[in-house]
């Protein structure tokens, strides 16, 4: 499978803990994107690495979450002192370079539960 | 504040029936529209986009959408659909200026009924 791939796939943490989500992009792909997914709602906007370089990040992103992508290949979004607000589905998703808009491409997303 | 809407929550349909499900977005200037779709267990696909050119817009397993840029929409369409459409359905705009990020409509129940 050559798709984007996100592990991992189920987390359950304590309020309060520390949690680190990994996404692998699709290999040729240097866009990555993460986009956060509540119950009954779309995916929203969380922050854009064009290669290494974090671009862009929403103001959903607190001074808890952090991303980053090292290398320019795989990224980790981690979530420092977890509330009960940041259950969600953690979606990444991928895209190739171009001059214009291209399609990005989704995994199957990270599901955290915070007790 | 600017946004995607899409005003069917919950759609319930029997086999062969059409489909027309609504998208709105409040942003001016070039948008890039897309309708993406989740399977039942599975991960958000792209059914299909449009970007410029020819406002109808074909997509895969027989979807399609028309742009009509003086009404702000994007309504994804199909003429008969299966069981297997089973679905929710997401619209989605890059906006003007939008650094490639999507703004997601909040999704459309779609249960097909054999």
């Amino acid at each position: 499978d050559t798709g984007v791939s996100q592990d991992p796939r189920h987390k359950i943490t304590k309020r309060g803990q520390n949690v680190t989500f990994r996404c692998d992009p699709i290999s040729e792909h240097n866009r990555l994107y993460w986009y956060r997914q509540t119950l009954g709602q779309g995916p929203e906007f969380l922050t854009y690495f064009q290669n290494e370089a974090q671009l862009e990040k929403s103001r959903l992103l607190s001074d808890r979450f952090s991303a980053e992508r090292p290398k320019g290949s795989f990224s980790t979004l981690e979530i420092q002192r977890t509330e009960q607000g940041d259950s969600a589905m953690y979606l990444c998703a991928s895209s190739r370079r171009t001059s214009g808009i291209v399609e990005q491409f989704f995994g199957p997303g990270t599901r955290l539960t915070v007790l | 504040a600017q946004s995607v809407s899409q005003h069917n929550h919950h759609v319930i349909l029997s086999e062969a029936a059409s489909l027309e499900l609504g998208c709105n977005y409040s942003y001016g200037g070039t948008v890039n529209l897309f309708w993406y779709v989740q399977y039942p267990g599975q991960h958000l696909q792209l059914l299909l986009k449009y970007f410029s050119g020819d406002p109808l817009v074909k997509g895969i397993k027989g979807f399609e959408a028309e742009f009509i840029k003086s009404k702000f929409s994007f309504n994804l369409r199909k003429p008969s659909v299966q069981w297997s459409d089973t679905a929710e359905y997401f619209c989605a705009v890059i906006p003007p200026a939008g650094f490639q990020k999507l703004v997601f409509g909040t999704g459309t129940r779609l249960l097909v009924s054999p």
